[in-house]
């Protein structure tokens, strides 16, 4: 299987815990992205990387959210003290020169 | 900033012809992707124009006008499986943003 891959699939968080998720993005794509889509919406960007570095953090909600790149492949975004407003599907993307490819996602429920 | 708008839902009928466009505002531009998403699932890759023109793959065309700041996803022939949201993106310096996607229903 050489597509990226993203865990945990699925996950139920109390309202106010932290979570953790994590992106195994296509070997040797350097530039990663992650998107989050509630129910019935578009893409919302969050933020990408190119390599280790994230050159656009803009799309991050608040200061609540946080993602990584350490060693330029596995990325983990984490969210803490989750509300039940980030409760979506978090996509993960891993892109070439002129394709662009998705993981499953992460489903979020904050309850 | 950018703007990406795209018709919200179409209906075309099996076995036709349906033309899904996307008008887009940036202040960069570097290329516009298509995908489709099926209910539940994460979009897949469809194309990818850099150029002016029209590029061809299989049932599926993509157009790309830079100058207008217009796209067009053309599928042909039709089928049920068509069914599903096609999300038009953005290349803007490497940050992808994406339209609002059009959800296409065919009837039988």
């Amino acid at each position: 299987g050489a597509g990226v891959s993203q865990s945990p699939r699925y996950k139920v968080a109390k309202r106010g815990q932290d979570v953790a998720l994590r992106c195994d993005p296509i070997s040797g794509h350097t530039a990663l992205y992650w998107y989050r889509q509630s129910l019935g919406q578009g893409l919302e960007f969050l933020i990408y990387f190119q390599g280790n570095s994230a050159p656009d953090k803009s799309g991050l909600p608040s200061d609540r959210f946080f993602a990584e790149r350490p060693e330029g492949s596995v990325s983990t975004l984490k969210i803490q003290r989750t509300q039940q407003e980030d409760s979506a599907v978090y996509l993960c993307a891993s892109r070439t020169v002129n394709e662009q490819f998705f993981g499953p996602g992460t489903r979020l429920t904050v309850l | 900033g950018q703007n990406i708008d795209q018709p919200t839902e179409m209906t075309a009928t099996e076995g036709a012809i349906v033309q899904i466009n996307c008008t887009y505002q940036t202040s960069g531009f570097n290329g516009l992707f298509w995908y489709q998403q099926h209910a539940g699932e994460a979009p897949t890759f469809l194309s990818y124009n850099v150029l002016d023109g029209l590029e061809e793959k299989g049932r599926f065309s993509s157009f790309l006008s830079r100058s207008k700041g217009y796209s067009y996803l053309l599928l042909k022939e039709l089928q049920m499986k068509d069914s599903a949201s096609y999300l038009c993106a953005v290349n803007r310096d490497d940050k992808i943003i994406f339209g609002k996607g059009t959800r296409l229903h065919i009837l039988p």
